[in-house]
């Protein structure tokens, strides 16, 4: 059980195009999903927390109008890169907290999405 | 940033080897876990150690953790090749985020 699924795997767009990524929850209800970010060979930056039915909240230097973040459900959450650059080239990450979870360990991360923009 | 910093940055041994790997955090915690992420891939969740606890195993995975020196390590006894990974550790924040340190790169040789 707590299987957190990310589409697509990977994806290649050309520079100025828009990108969405979706988390999912496959067994578990989710109230907060957090979104990361890894360079190559770097670790892990948080970018924002996504609530059900709220707006997300954004980490210090994250441009909140380029990455768009919409919770609309329980199970599903997206992220939306925005005219994308080759600098938002990245591996981005989700994870999930359930319902009932309680702190940070119960979060379950995503197998990740790989975006290269050209 | 509050982001941890781990040591070594890369580690090479042999398989059947011990691996140490350290890391260090700077603000209060309530908990520190460990994740292993294979390249270009998600993260595993390894082990999760509270802030009243000093030691925890998991098969051959052995973690400590000082609350004084802000600081935890790693031991992976008896590598294999396929413990060759990136290993990171990741402090609580108030919100329920996540502080991931630099991470440690694991080359296990056979």
């Amino acid at each position: 059980g707590a299987v957190v699924s990310q589409h697509p795997s990977w994806v290649i767009c050309k520079s100025g195009t828009s990108v969405k990524i979706e988390c999912r929850s496959l067994d578990f209800q989710a109230t907060t999903m957090f979104w990361y970010r890894q360079f190559p060979k770097q670790s892990l930056m948080l970018m924002a927390t996504s609530n059900e039915g709220s707006k997300a909240t954004y980490e210090q230097g994250v441009e909140k109008d380029k990455f768009l973040i919409n919770h609309a459900s329980l199970t599903l959450s997206t992220l939306t890169v925005t005219s994308a650059h080759p600098e938002d080239s990245s591996f981005y990450i989700c994870s999930a907290q359930p319902l009932n979870g309680r702190g940070t360990d119960t979060q379950y991360f995503g197998p990740g999405t790989r975006l290269t923009v050209l | 940033s509050q982001q941890g910093e781990e040591d070594p940055q890369a580690l090479s041994i042999q398989e059947g080897e011990n691996a140490t790997m350290n890391c260090s955090y700077k603000t209060s915690i309530n908990n520190l876990q460990w994740y292993r992420q294979n390249s270009g891939r998600g993260l595993v969740h390894l082990i999760l150690i509270r802030s009243n606890e000093r030691e925890k195993h998991s098969g051959r995975l052995r973690v400590t953790l000082d609350t004084s020196k802000k600081s935890s390590s790693l031991l992976i006894t008896a590598s294999r090749a396929a413990d060759t990974a990136s290993y990171f550790c990741a402090t609580d924040k108030a919100g329920n985020k996540l502080v991931f340190g630099a991470g440690t790169i694991l080359r296990v040789k056979s």
